[in-house]
């Protein structure tokens, strides 16, 4: 099946620094990605729709300037958590489509 | 507004037995896909069942099953002969096929604890 990958797959930073995940189709392009954050023993939670070429569509309530997404190549989608606060300590999983849904492995970031 | 509902928290299932974990949803689109993952405390999302709203058979996956009732709009995962590696959370998820873009929307999830 298609692999996607994450990296970092944890990071620690502290707060009011800015820190950034990438979220890479290892053997397919993706024209859409997906990221979605999940805090301990919850759901996954869907964050934007990241679109090749275009501007990220978020979801209601995820803040835009915090949460900046780029995705600048069919293989690869960044998410830049800007000014991190320890509320922001979470679970961050991108995913990647085509015709079906691809998960990458998740990346832990925690925020002293 | 899709939605999907996993109303049980946690189960519990004695090893070699079956056990259901359920799930309902709700849309207005005619047409969509119902998935179910895997989750164990790695974090990886694995990829288990899919059902289609047109399907007319409930999909099977090996010791997988799902029962898909579409006019009741619920549809339920069957694991048979649970395993001890069958402990993780597993969640129900629904995909609007024309709408929304092909984002999924996931339940609550469900934390299976298999005994041995």
């Amino acid at each position: 099946g298609a692999v996607v990958s994450q990296h970092p797959s944890w990071v620690i930073c502290k707060s009011g620094t800015s820190v950034k995940i990438e979220c890479r189709s290892l053997d397919f392009q993706a024209t859409t990605m997906f990221w979605y954050r999940q805090f301990p023993k919850q759901s996954l939670m869907l964050m934007a729709t990241s679109n090749e070429g275009s501007k990220a569509t978020y979801e209601q309530g995820v803040e835009k300037d915090k949460f900046l997404i780029n995705h600048a190549s069919l293989t690869l989608s960044t998410l830049t958590v800007t000014s991190a606060h320890p509320e922001d300590s979470s679970f961050y999983i991108c995913s990647a489509i085509i015709h079906e849904q691809y998960f990458g492995p998740g990346t832990r970031l925690t925020v002293t | 507004a899709q939605k999907i509902t996993q109303t049980q928290p946690g189960m519990f299932v004695q090893e070699k037995e079956a056990v259901t974990l359920d799930c309902t949803y709700d849309t207005s689109d005619q047409s969509y896909g119902l998935f179910w993952y895997k989750q164990p405390s790695s974090g990886e999302m694995i990829f288990l069942i899919y059902q289609g709203s047109y399907d007319e058979q409930n999909a099977t996956e090996g010791r997988y099953s799902l029962n898909f009732q579409k006019a009741r709009k619920s549809a339920n995962l069957v694991i048979s002969a649970s395993q001890l590696g069958d402990s993780a959370m597993y969640f129900c998820a629904m995909r609007e096929i024309y709408n929304q873009g092909g984002k999924l929307i996931f339940g609550q999830g469900t934390e299976l604890s298999v005994k041995p």
